[in-house]
């Protein structure tokens, strides 16, 4: 079993729809926990690190549940331009990447 | 440019030839580290270190691999002998501790091994 599974998608939603993705991981000893954002053919950029108690950034909004050992991410009104790989970061010592779910905005 | 830089950023090789990437980190960061990335999937641990110490290296990490942080500043990532499995982006990336925090990662090093 992979130590952080992610749906590979692609996610394929119209603008202005809402969508979310979830990460799952193995290790209980896993303490700090972020979404990356991966354009092709580019290097991953932190896009938000996940509470336990939820945080927010705009139209970006993550969830941790440490019992289910699971982590969401939710996008509301998509844009073209939030079209990437999202990889979910896992740390219990060294980060654990997902292998990333792919989302495809289109017009 | 104050980010991390890798060089090269491309580079050709044939099989059984020997390979050596360099990753300069951001200056105050302690922590570098370096993944493998194919097509599809998410960047794979290869080996890490804090300072010049090399404190975690991947079981994935054959004895053809060998990375050097000599003077804890810019760091240095060698294959021999390659094989064409070895074909794929090598991500180097920094933070500062003592935490794990935020990983800044350079533009990577795409080797192809013909």
């Amino acid at each position: 079993r992979k130590e952080v599974e992610q749906d590979p998608g692609p996610f394929n939603v119209p603008e202005g729809a809402t969508v979310a993705f979830n990460c799952t991981y193995s290790n209980s000893a896993s303490q700090s926990f972020f979404w990356y954002r991966q354009d092709c053919r580019k290097e991953p950029k932190l896009l938000m690190s996940v509470y336990s108690s939820g945080n927010e950034d705009g139209r970006f909004t993550a969830q941790l549940n440490r019992a289910s050992q699971y982590i969401s991410l939710l996008i509301r009104d998509s844009k073209l331009s939030d079209s990437a790989t999202y990889l979910c970061v896992v740390t219990a010592y060294i980060p654990t990447f997902g292998r990333g779910t792919s989302l495809i905005v289109h017009p | 440019d104050t980010g991390v830089s890798q060089n090269p950023r491309h580079k050709i090789t044939k099989r059984g030839q020997n390979v050596t990437f360099r990753c300069d980190p951001i200056s105050e960061h302690n922590r570098l580290y370096w993944y493998r990335q194919t097509l599809g999937q998410g960047p794979e641990f290869l080996t890490y270190f804090q300072n010049e110490a090399q404190l975690e290296k991947s079981r994935l990490l054959s004895d053809r691999f060998s990375a050097e942080r000599p003077k804890g500043s810019f760091s240095t990532l060698e294959i021999q002998r390659t094989e064409q499995g070895d074909s794929a982006m090598y991500l180097c990336a920094s933070s500062q501790g003592p935490d794990t925090g935020e990983l800044f990662f350079g533009e990577g090093s795409r080797l192809t091994v013909l």
